[in-house]
Formats: C-alpha cells, structure tokens, sequence
C-alpha cells in the first residue's frame, strides 16, 4: 500500500497570507488528523476528520481549519498567516472505524516558512 | 501542561548495548501509548504500541514496558545498532480518540 502523502512539501510565504496543505491517506484509512511541529512546542493536534466530519480539535486559534472529502483526501488551511506558524505540518491517517488500538501513520510533512 | 514527558533529551549508547527511553504521563484516562521514530525532514514512523492492559510488548529488538501505577513507560532497543540514531517519540491516546498527545522527544545517538 502507498503511505500518506502530502503536498507540496516545502512552502514559503509572506504574513498575513493564506496557505492550504493538502494529505491523502493511506487507502481504506478514513481518520486524517493533522499536527503542528515546531521546536518549542513539539508535535501538537490540530484536529481530527472522519468521514467528512471534525471529530476532535486542538488548542489552536479558528485561523487553523480543515476539510475532508468523500474519498477522505484532507486539506487544511491557515489564514493571516503570523511568523509563528512557520512548522512542520504533519497529517497521519489511521483506519479510524472505531477500532480500539488503531496506530497512526504519519506523512512526510510540509514545512511550512512565514517570512 | 505538559501531560507526556520524556525528561531526556539526549541519550548516547554504543552499538550493540540496550538503549531504554522513558516516558512518564500524568492524565490517568490515558489508555494507549505508542513509541515513534523520527529522522530529520521526515514523518515520525510507528515503531511499537501498548495498551493499558498489559505491561509490556515486543517487537524484535524492540520492547515497551508501562507500569500504570507509576505512569511511566520505557522503550528497549537491544541490541543498538547505529541506524536507530533518530528522534524517539513517545505518544498517548484516551479511550478511542484519535488525538495523541506527544512528548518532545529524546535524540538518540548510538555510536559504532
């Protein structure tokens, strides 16, 4: 099976733009959730889609926001960009059907630079 | 509040020794903890998980302990071997969610 992928994997943009990164899970996996890196706050959730639908969300401002499409491919988008969004942006999938145990997969990231 | 910890930052072994990374957690509603290995640039890829139910697994050369009296958990690498050298984290999960909660990391080096 084909891992998480997500595009583009390198950004660079100016403050106050918009940005929209894009993950398509693993196939079968219904669950994307995306996290944020950065060096001082480690890996942090921003939330959670499945089957179209915000699950669980993170402690981030309503500029952070998200989508999922029918065939679970999930975007999300940050608005007015600031400085302090430059990261690593990871989206992992998992299949999310309501098993217990079910391990995330993670994709290889966007890193994201706010100049 | 930092609800996983992993008090090391840094950790250095040499080849063929045990590597033991600790993680210690303080919400008790925790029931699914999971180690991840991270190389710079890269996604964090899924090494080896537990549940609250038992007290360790393995995985090869790969075992995690969890003592849930003490909230604390410790992954065993044996024998190290110099392609382990990464980012280890540890992660935790409550009662089905999908949301985990990450420690910031331990770097270990093994050193041939």
């Amino acid at each position: 099976k084909a891992g998480v992928t997500q595009t583009p994997r390198y950004l660079i943009k100016t403050r106050g733009q918009q940005v929209t990164l894009s993950c398509s899970p693993i196939s079968g996996h219904r669950s994307v959730s995306w996290y944020q890196q950065t060096p001082g706050q480690g890996l942090q959730f921003l939330f959670e889609y499945f089957s179209e639908t915000q699950r669980n969300k993170g402690n981030f401002p309503g500029r952070f926001s998200g989508r999922q499409f029918s065939n679970s491919r999930s975007e999300m988008n940050v608005s007015t960009l600031e400085l302090g969004d430059s990261a690593l942006y990871l989206c992992a999938s998992s299949p999310g059907g309501g098993g217990y145990y079910n391990e995330q997969f993670f994709g290889p990231g966007t890193r994201l630079t706010v100049l | 509040d930092q609800q996983v910890k992993q008090n090391s930052p840094s950790l250095s072994v040499q080849e063929g020794r045990i590597s033991i990374l600790n993680c210690d957690y303080t919400n008790s509603m925790f029931d699914y903890f999971l180690w991840y290995k991270k190389y710079p640039a890269e996604g964090p890829t899924f090494l080896i998980s537990i549940s609250s139910i038992k007290d360790k697994n393995e995985d090869g050369r790969f075992t995690v302990f969890l003592n849930k009296s003490a909230k604390h958990l410790s992954l065993h690498i044996v024998p190290s071997q110099p392609g382990d050298s990464a980012v280890y984290f540890c992660a935790a999960r409550e009662g089905g969610s999908e949301k985990l909660v990450f420690g910031k990391g331990t770097k270990l080096t093994v050193n041939p």
